[in-house]
């Protein structure tokens, strides 16, 4: 079976842009969760979807957003860019919503420049 | 609120040496534990989880960790490392509670030379 897939791998963008991040879960997943893991930091949470509601949020700007589709796929939107944004972005994905069977993705390195 | 702590932000060691990578965690309510590891330019991997029951977990790669409730402790261990043990590695925490997010620390990076 597939895991986490996360698309894309790499991306660079300038200060301002937005950016929208992509995560398809493991079959039969039903909910997905959003962190940033900035470099020589552990990861840092940014949001949960289950069934497609939102079921937690972490301390992050509201130019953060996400939604999670019907078949359980997740996009995350960055907009208005900052230097500070730069990391990778991991999803993870879970069979109930429970955190102790999240499984991650390989993560999406942005670079804002 | 919870927290973790990892004692070492990096830790060289000699190929079939023991190693121990140490995590104190912060909460006033019971929580799960849990040891990531994560390899250059790729995404985590759990090694091993505490749930609840014997306080000795194995994992994967002939890792294990104890939990210590008295002194909030969750160290993770493995008798004879390897080269490809060359890793960062994470200590994290969370509530048995759907919304609750994983909590990580800053990570410990594992250097294994012959």
């Amino acid at each position: 079976d597939a895991g986490v897939t996360q698309s894309p791998t790499h991306l660079i963008k300038t200060r301002g842009q937005h950016v929208t991040l992509r995560c398809s879960p493991i079959s039969g997943h039903k909910s997905v969760s959003w962190y940033q893991q900035v470099l020589g930091q552990g990861p840092q949470f940014i949001f949960q979807y289950y069934e497609k509601e939102e079921r937690g949020r972490g301390n992050f700007p509201d130019r953060f957003s996400a939604r999670q589709f019907p078949n359980y796929s997740s996009e995350l939107n960055v907009n208005a860019l900052l230097l500070g944004d730069s990391a990778l972005y991991l999803c993870a994905s879970s069979p109930s919503g429970l955190d102790y069977e999240q499984y991650f993705g390989p993560g999406t390195r942005l670079t804002v420049t | 609120a919870q927290s973790v702590t990892q004692l070492d932000s990096q830790v060289p060691v000699f190929e079939e040496a023991p190693v121990e990578l140490r995590c104190n965690y912060s909460s006033s309510v019971s929580v799960y534990l849990f040891w990531y590891v994560q390899y250059p330019n790729q995404g985590l991997q759990l090694l091993l989880k505490y749930l609840s029951g014997s306080t000795l977990v194995k994992g994967i790669n002939g890792f294990e960790a104890e939990f210590n409730k008295s002194q909030t402790s969750f160290h993770l261990r493995k008798p004879s490392v390897h080269i490809s043990d060359t890793a960062e590695y994470f200590c994290a925490v969370t509530l048995n509670q759907a919304g609750t997010a994983l909590i990580f620390g800053k990570g410990t990076t594992l250097s294994v030379s012959s």
